[in-house]
């Protein structure tokens, strides 16, 4: 019962921007979008979370649709170290809840 | 990054035989959890811990058991190892407070079960 829809694989040149996609045409009001990449044989790493505003922070943008159904990781300058598989998340905001990771979308930085 | 260590990093076994996966944070946060993830299927999560002493079942807990005696340490046991739970295990961690319960994982264990 995967509640987002990620396209499995992209690619971007080394410099662009990387804009990952991301359906979660079900999402509830109480539910918060997360993004998470995970390097080759490492573990998850974090890197930004959303309700209904555009978020930045150091690593990352997510713009949010205004009906919610649907939200774009951005990386402003990719670089050779973003390339990992990227997921996007939607759960409650629910201390004890578990993450439910999906296939998400591998991203390929090309040189 | 999050102070979260797992131990063994690397373990081979054989069928039949207990295994103990260590995890250990510094972040003295309340929950943790412990993932496996296999090809095909993402993370999973097993059972998590809400407090010392206290755990739940996640998606896919046939067949393991988790202790948490400390705050620190969260601890999977695979009571008698079999072949399909060879995969890489991740342990995650989560703090109570004002933000929104993002996790922070660990480096994982991959286990091997011949």
């Amino acid at each position: 019962d995967a509640k987002t829809t990620q396209p499995p694989s992209m690619d971007c040149a080394e410099g662009r921007a990387a804009n990952l996609p991301c359906n979660h045409s079900t999402i509830s009001g109480n539910e918060y979008v997360y993004w998470y990449r995970q390097i080759h044989s490492q573990g998850p790493q974090y890197i930004i979370h959303g309700l209904k505003n555009n978020e930045t922070n150091e690593m990352a943008s997510l713009i949010i649709t205004e009906d919610r159904k649907s939200s774009t990781l951005i990386l402003p300058h990719a670089t050779l170290r973003d390339t990992a598989v990227y997921y996007c998340i939607v759960r409650e905001y629910t201390l004890g809840q578990n993450f439910v990771f999906g296939p998400g979308t591998r991203l390929s930085v090309l040189p | 990054d999050a102070g979260i260590t797992q131990s063994p990093r690397h373990k081979v076994t054989e069928t039949g035989t207990p295994v103990t996966l260590r995890c250990h944070q510094t972040e003295n946060h309340r929950y943790m959890y412990w993932y496996r993830q296999d090809p095909g299927h993402g993370l999973r999560l097993i059972h998590y811990s809400y407090g010392v002493k206290d755990t739940d079942k996640g998606e896919v807990s046939d067949g393991y058991s988790v202790s948490r005696s400390k705050t620190e340490d969260f601890l999977l046991t695979l009571e008698s190892a079999t072949s399909s739970q060879t995969s890489v295990y991740f342990c995650a961690i989560s703090e109570s407070g004002q933000r929104p319960y993002e996790q922070y994982f660990g480096p994982g264990t991959r286990l091997t079960v011949t």
